[in-house]
């Protein structure tokens, strides 16, 4: 069965620092690797997606993830943080033998200090 | 914009009270799906639906049950509600029209539900 793992329940960056987020994932086969933001009061929202191809993807607001099959990780990363980046940040697994359910993470909150 | 809709925000219910939660999507997605949310635990599938009148067990279906009469709307019920099902609840649809839409989940804003 798959499982996605993310290690860091709680983390606190200074804006305008760097930030990554780790994710791993155990799933026999090519894996299906998302991203979802939940903003407080929210629903989750999709940051950004790997199927296939190039192992760096980009996404919205300023986010990317890179595919390293070696580690089985999938880690979020952005540059320069900015406030209103404070959420909750949740890695997801898809299957790709046509079951369209997502595995999801524990998530890991983000906090952003001035 | 894909949208999805859930009846209420914050709901408090009692005991053994029969509970209905409600998502409606108005992207004519195929797919609908039904999370609980807690501190520590992520986001657990209770059930899904991939056509009118079709569901699945998810993870955790002990004590829910669903009904989807209608394309866009999609029920949780809670037959007799109980305080460990205390938590926030996730409503998500998604398309099967074309690859990879089917995993590109659209979530409605939650329902907190507590139960005392």
């Amino acid at each position: 069965a798959q499982s996605v793992t993310q290690p860091d329940i709680h983390i606190t960056v200074s804006e305008g620092a760097s930030l990554e987020l780790r994710c791993n994932y155990s799933y026999g086969a090519t894996p299906y690797l998302f991203w979802y933001v939940q903003s407080p009061g929210q629903g989750l929202q999709l940051l950004l997606k790997y199927f296939s191809g190039d192992t760096l993807v980009q996404g919205i607001k300023g986010f990317e993830a890179e595919f390293k099959r070696s580690q089985s990780s999938f880690n979020l990363r952005k540059p320069s943080v900015h406030w209103s980046d404070a959420a909750e940040y949740f890695c997801a697994v898809g299957s790709n033998f046509g079951n369209e359910k997502l595995t999801f993470g524990t998530g890991t909150r983000l906090t952003i200090i001035p | 914009d894909v949208k999805v809709t859930q009846s209420s925000r914050y709901l408090v219910k009692r005991t053994g009270e029969k509970v209905f939660l409600e998502c409606v999507q108005d992207m004519d997605h195929e797919n609908m799906f039904w999370y609980r949310q807690d501190p520590g635990l992520g986001l657990r599938l209770i059930y899904f639906s991939y056509d009118v009148k079709m569901k699945e067990k998810g993870d955790i279906p002990e004590g829910y049950s669903v009904s989807r009469e209608k394309k866009e709307r999609f029920s949780l019920i809670l037959e007799s509600a109980s305080t460990n099902q205390t938590s926030m609840y996730l409503c998500a649809s998604s398309s099967q029209s074309r690859f990879p839409g089917w995993y590109e989940q659209y979530f409605g804003p939650g329902t907190r539900l507590t139960v005392t």
